[in-house]
Formats: structure tokens, sequence, C-alpha cells
């Protein structure tokens, strides 16, 4: 059974630093890319950032809402997705959730996000 | 990046009705739509990807259609399960972009 486990939210203030781990099982970690999102209270969901598998280069994207403040990075012998996030700002609170990506059948991209997380609660407030 | 006008926000309909929810990206997204329901407090759960790919274990009453950026997610014989808020999401390239929801409620 696939399962994607986020860990490491909770209250931070504004300016400081918190690190997201999702801990997978079920599935090679390493043959997928992994994305994380996330959705505000009461709002709609946001995309914030993905990475590719090492294969197709291990290469990373960001939403402009978070580039240059967040990192995404994976650790395959660990089979964990990370978000470090610096410079939090009040409008990053949010649940912020794990995702498996799903490439094209001709693998020229990406298709879906067929596994999620149950989510991990960000507070950013002084 | 492509905005993704999702409408209604909101319907209300009554256990066995069909509903239809359209999707409107601002630029073409080929054949890289997605759609996901999420009931309250839980993890958004993929629906139907590649515009009208039904994903595996989803009843076949939730279907897909369009093309380009016009897109529709049609639910025949709504079921009590079935009400929750829907989103479509552009695969097409990044960023990646929902729609604002569409809001499922009981008549």
């Amino acid at each position: 059974e696939v399962q994607l486990v986020e860990s490491g939210g909770g209250l931070v203030q504004p300016g400081r630093s918190l690190r997201l781990s999702c801990t997978v099982s079920g599935f090679t970690f390493g043959d997928y890319a992994m994305s994380w999102f996330r959705q505000a209270p009461g709002k709609g969901l946001e995309w914030v950032s993905f990475i590719r598998a090492k294969f197709y280069g291990g290469t990373t994207e960001y939403a402009g809402s978070v580039k240059g403040r967040f990192t995404i990075s994976r650790d395959d012998s660990k089979s964990i997705a990370y978000l470090q996030m610096n410079s939090l700002k009040t409008e990053d609170t949010a649940v912020y959730y794990c995702t498996r990506a799903q490439l094209r059948r001709d693998r020229s991209g990406y298709s879906h996000f067929d596994h999620w997380g149950q989510g991990t609660l960000v507070t950013v407030s002084s | 990046d492509i905005q993704m006008t999702q409408s209604p926000s909101s319907v209300s309909a009554s256990v066995g009705d069909r509903v239809t929810i359209t999707c409107r990206a601002s630029q073409g997204v080929s054949s890289w739509l997605a759609w996901y329901q999420q009931r309250p407090g839980k993890a958004p759960k993929l629906l139907i990807y590649a515009v009208s790919s039904l994903q595996s274990g989803v009843p076949s009453r939730f279907s897909g259609s369009g093309s380009g950026t016009d897109f529709t997610l049609t639910i025949t014989s709504l079921q009590p399960e079935d009400f929750a808020t829907y989103y479509c999401q552009q695969v097409n390239a990044f960023p990646l972009t929902f729609g604002g929801g569409t809001k499922v409620e009981i008549k």
C-alpha cells in the first residue's frame, strides 16, 4: 500500500525556518517525482514545489511565492522528501501536502498526482 | 502563469442528481487536466487525469471531458459521499495551477 506521511509542521514565528519531511512507503521512491502543495485555512489548493527523480536530473521547480525561500530535496536512500522553508511569512500558514507525481506515457512531462499524504499544518505567527 | 477558472463556485444538489462543473484555462493546456475531490478535513483525492482517464477505484459516475481550454467534470447520479469540494488542475506547465474549487452541497 502506498503511503506518504508528512511531519515537521508546527507553530513558528515570522522570519524563522522549518523543515518538513515526507516519508513514503509502498513504492520505489527513487523512481518518482515528488511535489508539495499547500492549502491555507478555508482556501483552495496551491502548488508549492516539485522535484524530479534522479533519472530525470533531480531538478526542481518552485512557485513564485516561495522561490528563493523554500528548497525541496530528496534522500532516495531513506525514501524521504524534504521541504526546507526559510524566512517564513504569515501567508505561508497552511496545511502542507506531499504528493507523488506520475509521468505521462510518452515521458514528456507529468500527468497527475495520484497519492497524497494526510498533510501537516504550518502556522506562522508571532 | 495559466489561470484556471471554475464554475460554479458552489452548487446545491440532491442525491441522484446530475452535476456538471466547468473549468476554463487562460491558455491551452493540451490534455493535461486533472480533477480532485476534497472532503472536509481530508487530503485531496485524484478522480480524473488527462482530461478523461478515470483513476483506479473511482466510481464510473465520475467522468471528464473537454480539450484545449474548456473542460467539464460530470457526476451522474450524485451519491451522499460525493458532497465535497472539487478542484481542476492544469499539469501542462509550471507553475502548476488549480481552479478555485466548486463546493457541492446538499439541497
